[in-house]
């Protein structure tokens, strides 16, 4: 199964609204991190956050993790076009790093 | 200048036949990582190893076979390719393990017919 299963599967939006997307895992892990791929190409690593952390920043991205809930978001502020892509949470656990199945973010000008 | 390489980018063959991929990575990262990612766009590890050494085999048939020559080299050779094993794989690189960012290549898009 899945450690980590992202919601929505898909989200469109207009330029310039914030997008939201969450992360649910089963086990205890030693960090979550959030990918982002555009059409055609690889993952590009955007955040790692630790169990020991519950926010992070980075840039217009913001990432939270509640260890409790087993659950991350990924918060991206003012959207671009050029956001538009899938968006992968991998929960780390031991020396096992599991993907996610996605969300597709389409961001519309 | 790119980090993690891989080539083909794509691949078109026939059922039965044999290929591979190779993966060069210049980070001088320490793992390397074979993911598969399927139409869904579900990504799956399928290997992983730490300096040229097997650390991560997951349930892949055993037609796959990944080879390191060097830390800075993954190949991934598939004897006897079915209609199943179309699919994009990813060559990814870490600095140390999958505590450390993924740095992935631009993925090959496998096709058998």
């Amino acid at each position: 199964s899945q450690q980590g299963e992202e919601d929505p599967q898909a989200l469109s939006i207009q330029e310039g609204e914030n997008a939201t997307m969450n992360c649910s895992y089963k086990t205890s892990i030693n960090n979550l991190q959030w990918y982002r791929q555009n059409s055609g190409r690889g993952l590009v690593h955007l955040i790692l956050i630790r169990s020991n952390e519950r926010e992070k920043h980075s840039g217009r991205l913001r990432v939270t993790l509640d260890t409790s809930k087993k659950s991350s978001s990924l918060l991206i502020t003012a959207s671009r076009a050029a956001d538009t892509a899938s968006y992968f949470c991998a929960a780390v656990a031991g020396n096992m790093l599991t993907f996610g199945g996605g969300t597709r973010l389409m961001v519309k000008p | 200048d790119t980090a993690v390489s891989q080539t083909p980018k794509y691949l078109v063959t026939q059922m039965g036949n044999d290929k591979s991929i190779k993966c060069e990575q210049n980070l001088g990262h320490d793992t390397m990582y074979w993911y598969k990612q399927d139409s869904k766009k579900f990504l799956k590890i399928m290997f992983s190893y730490n300096n040229k050494e097997l650390i991560i085999n997951e349930t892949v048939p055993n037609r796959f076979s990944p080879k390191s020559p060097d830390k800075a080299h993954l190949n991934l050779h598939i004897n006897s390719l079915e209609l199943g094993d179309s699919a994009v794989y990813f060559c990814a690189s870490s600095q140390v393990t999958v505590n450390s960012p993924l740095h992935f290549g631009n993925g090959t898009r496998l096709t058998v017919t």
